[in-house]
């Protein structure tokens, strides 16, 4: 079952409001990921996590600030945010941090800042 | 620099009209090359995994293959419901020891009836 699930699906924020964004998955991976993809681009990563500690952060701005709970779980708090930073909200994981590992992803979160 | 080309940008095909979708590839040490579905307002959908050039994977109507410089998405009889955006991305030797992939533009697939 390679299934990673998010929550919500669709989320509509002020730019003063603080939110956040849920990821799950149960596949014993170690990897999890954060992409943002806008209409009609490819994603785009933001943060990989390994073994549940950051590993990697893509020069995103502070107003994203991602959390991982534990190996099943992966969070990103979202405050203060612009209109341009409305997009779908991917969240992926793999079983290990590495080159030929397969990132499976989730369906998404369309955020809407307004 | 690593980089990934696909093409065409968008297709049209007619029910049962087989063709390609080529994704032209220039990576330092491919470890890897994956195709994905994705449709409109989801996540992509994961299709296949190719690791070396002459490596081939089947799925229904789909058929990846793998050269030294591309690789290609072959659709047979394709149906309606295969309509979809396509992704190719790569995995490079040396990308600072994670997984970056690194994304084409997709091709845009439209089956008619």
């Amino acid at each position: 079952d390679t299934e990673v699930t998010q929550t919500p699906k669709h989320l509509v924020m002020g730019m003063t409001n603080k939110k956040s964004l849920k990821c799950e998955q149960h596949m014993g991976h170690r990897a999890m990921y954060w992409y943002k993809q806008k209409a009609k681009k490819p994603p785009e990563l933001m943060f990989v996590y390994s073994y549940e500690k950051l590993s990697i952060n893509e020069s995103v701005p502070s107003r994203f600030s991602p959390e991982c709970p534990n190996s099943s779980l992966l969070n990103l708090h979202l405050h203060a945010l612009q209109p341009e930073d409305s997009a779908l909200y991917l969240c992926a994981s793999s079983l290990q941090v590495g080159s030929g590992n397969t990132i499976y992803f989730g369906e998404g979160s369309w955020l809407t800042v307004v | 620099e690593d980089q990934v080309t696909q093409s065409p940008e968008a297709l049209r095909l007619q029910e049962g009209e087989s063709s390609s979708l080529n994704c032209s590839y220039t990576v330092s040490g491919l470890r890897g090359l994956f195709w994905y579905r994705q449709d409109p307002g989801k996540g992509p959908e994961f299709l296949f995994t190719l690791y070396s050039a002459g490596e081939e994977k089947e799925k229904e109507r789909l058929k990846a293959t793998l050269t030294k410089k591309e690789s290609f998405l072959h659709i047979t009889a394709p149906k309606p419901e295969d309509s979809a955006t396509y992704l190719c991305a790569v995995q490079a030797a040396f990308s600072g020891g994670y997984n970056k992939l690194i994304f084409g533009a997709g091709t845009r697939l439209a089956v008619h009836p």
